[in-house]
């Protein structure tokens, strides 16, 4: 079955430093990667994708991802956390099989430390 | 940027009453939308997707008759909770296929809270 896991229910960083959310997939072929991001009482945000090329994404509010296609994952990162960066983090997964049903993880929250 | 809106943003109603919750796409066209329920602590579970003039195509395991999805414009979807119960207690989400090309992305509503009581 296709899945997506975010093995961290919850990643506590102090501000100023760097923070790794991590996913990975199991999905067949070559799939679309996201990363969205939700605050409180507030619909998901997309944050970045993966369709192809260079490994690393740049995306919105400074953040990256890493693709590894080895590994099947896709961790996001940001080289210096901010207090307002703490939210609700869901990588997604969309199977590249021409329909736009987009698989979630069951999200990471974020917590960044003064 | 484009921006989807979902309404109500929170609903309390009474055991075996009907709740219509509306997602409009407010500057773009959405020939395709989404509905996904949320459950505490879990991720957001497809439950439909909504095809402007045709009927919403259900995952597998939702009901067609309780959720009721009417996509009758392109920038108007509604999913009606018919006759619910507090097991339909959840967090709604709504999102829409919007952008072109590239740049083609999901947009989402601020989620509705469903509480029945």
């Amino acid at each position: 079955a296709q899945s997506v896991a975010q093995p961290e229910d919850q990643v506590n960083v102090a501000e100023g430093n760097p923070l790794t959310v991590k996913c990975t997939y199991s999905v067949s072929g070559n799939p679309y990667l996201f990363w969205y991001v939700q605050y409180p009482n507030r619909g998901l945000q997309f944050l970045l994708k993966y369709i192809t090329g260079d490994n690393l994404v740049k995306g919105s509010y400074g953040f990256e991802a890493e693709f590894n296609k080895s590994q099947t994952s896709f961790h996001l990162k940001k080289p210096s956390a901010l207090v307002s960066d703490s939210a609700l983090y869901f990588c997604a997964v969309r199977p590249n099989t021409g329909g736009f049903k987009t698989i979630f993880g069951a999200g990471t929250r974020l917590f960044v430390k003064a | 940027g484009a921006v989807v809106s979902q309404h109500p943003s929170r609903v309390i109603c009474k055991s075996g009453t009907s709740v219509k919750i509306e997602c409009r796409s407010l500057d773009f066209q959405a020939t395709t939308m989404f509905w996904y329920r949320q459950f505490p602590k879990q991720s957001l579970m497809l439950m439909a997707t909504s095809n402007e003039g045709s009927k919403a195509t259900y995952e597998q395991g939702v009901e067609k008759d309780k959720f009721l999805i009417n996509h009758a414009s392109l920038t108007l979807s509604t999913l009606t909770v018919t006759s619910a119960h507090p097991e339909d207690s959840s967090f709604y989400i709504c999102s829409a296929r919007g952008g072109q090309g590239a740049n083609e992305k999901l947009f989402f509503g601020s989620g509705t809270q469903l509480s029945v009581l």
